[in-house]
């Protein structure tokens, strides 16, 4: 079976320092794992996938993420936080190599204090 | 394209009536999906389709509720009587084989 973790539910950080939301995931197959974006009142907008190839994927907005297999994890990351990258983080996973639906976690809520 | 359309964006109902959702995904999309947001219970997978067909309605969460999709560019999701606790924004995503989802921006329902 599928799942994504996010283990912390909130997450502070000045800004100009750097962040990670931290994502660990299972899966029984190879993990096509995703991260989107939240912003109050809109729709899930996707940031960055890894699919294959190189474990550092970068994405939207500056947001990249590491994908690293023997800690099943897939840490969301950005060098130098913005106060308007304040928002509800989820990381998401798919089995390619079995049931083909799109698994969330509880989300991260990101805050970026000024 | 203009992307997961759906609507209505905001839904108002008294408990016991019925409400339809819709949605269009984006063109060529063959998965959709429905999820469900709540502060309580986060993001829930309701259903999803391949190719107009459903394949795991295992997150639907009672009979009130049924979705289908007629046809590649359309679906609806039901709910048969209506409850205050269905109250939630609802998002239809559409998706590629592997791909993640593009999600609409979703029908917002009060059930009063």
């Amino acid at each position: 079976a599928q799942s994504v973790a996010q283990p912390e539910d909130q997450v502070n950080v000045a800004e100009g320092n750097p962040l990670t939301v931290k994502c660990t995931y299972s899966v029984s197959g190879n993990p096509y794992l995703f991260w989107y974006v939240q912003y109050p009142n809109r729709g899930l907008q996707f940031l960055l996938k890894y699919i294959t190839g190189d474990n550092l994927v970068k994405g939207s907005y500056g947001f990249e993420a590491e994908f690293n297999k023997s800690q099943t994890s897939f840490h969301l990351k950005k060098p130098s936080a913005l106060v308007s990258d304040s928002a509800l983080y989820f990381c998401a996973v798919r089995d390619y190599g079995g049931a083909n639906n799109l698994f969330f976690g509880t989300g991260t809520r990101l805050t970026v204090i000024p | 394209d203009a992307g997961v359309i759906q609507s209505p964006r905001h839904e108002v109902t008294e408990m016991g009536q019925e409400v339809t959702l819709r949605c269009k995904p984006i063109s060529g999309h063959d998965y959709l999906f429905w999820y469900r947001q709540t502060m309580m219970r986060g993001l829930e997978l309701l259903i999803y389709f391949n190719n107009n067909v459903p394949i795991d309605d295992s997150g639907m969460p009672e009979d009130r509720f049924s979705a289908k999709m007629p046809n590649a560019s359309f679906s609806t999701l039901k709910i048969q009587p209506s409850e205050p606790r269905d109250s939630a924004v609802y998002f239809c995503a559409s998706s590629l084989a592997g791909g993640g989802g593009t999600f609409g921006s979703g029908t917002r329902l009060t059930v009063v």
